[in-house]
């Protein structure tokens, strides 16, 4: 079974409106950490927002915020404000288990989604 | 600094070729890695270092050979590769154990084709 699942196949959005990117995950831990990544076609990883497990609020970053929804084991990325520069491809993922910002926690991502900001 | 350096951006090998792919960071993460990705796919991980030593080998094919010479530079060496190894390869730093919760610093990678 897909530990993070990401099933928007690509997205478009216009410029300056907001647009919410979908990751649901599957974890038996109680300890884990969410992350999001935006890869531009220039190839480098941008990390872009973080949510651990116990972690009460959402977090925030900038223009970007995650609607973290435990129970429902969904961790979607809301980016505000479109801009054509959020073209790319995100990348939600997740590390587990109680030690899961050692280096031993394996990474895991989902397949990713396509954004496409218009002007 | 919180800059992943890869060298070289571009590599265009022969199957009989040996070249190393270079990564350096300076943020004092004692956790590196290697990830290779396909086109329109997710990072797949390949090694972790965790002070200087090899951590985790994800079954990687003995023509991959990671090296860690200090806590600053991770070589990857390549020898013998296959087509089917075309890919963009990239680097990563992490905080250890307890810290930066996980997060990974990446590079922007080395475009690899092999002929």
């Amino acid at each position: 079974a897909q530990k993070i699942t990401q099933t928007q196949p690509g997205m478009f959005v216009q410029e300056k409106e907001a647009v919410t990117l979908d990751c649901t995950y599957d974890t038996s831990d109680q300890s884990y950490g969410l992350f999001w990544y935006k890869q531009p076609s220039s190839g480098e990883m941008i990390f872009l927002i973080y949510q651990g497990s116990y972690d009460e609020q959402n977090a925030t970053e900038g223009r970007y915020s995650l609607n973290f929804q435990k129970a429902r084991k969904s961790a979607n990325l809301v980016i505000s404000a479109s801009q054509l520069g959020d073209s790319a491809m995100y990348f939600c993922a997740m590390r587990e288990g109680p030690s899961f910002t050692g280096a031993n926690s394996k990474l895991t991502f989902g397949k990713g989604i396509t954004l496409s900001v218009r002007p | 600094d919180t800059e992943v350096t890869q060298t070289p951006k571009h590599l265009v090998m022969g199957m009989t070729n040996k070249k190393s792919l270079k990564c350096e960071q300076h943020m004092g993460h004692r956790a590196m890695y290697w990830y290779k990705q396909k086109a329109k796919k997710p990072p797949e991980l390949m090694f972790v270092y965790s002070y200087e030593k090899l951590s985790i080998n994800e079954s990687v094919p003995s023509r991959f050979s990671p090296e860690c010479p200090n806590s600053s530079l991770l070589n990857l060496h390549l020898h013998a590769l296959q087509p089917e190894d075309s890919a963009l390869y990239l680097c990563a730093s992490s905080q250890v154990l307890g810290q930066g919760r996980g997060k990974l610093f990446f590079g922007s990678g080395t475009q690899l084709s092999v002929l």
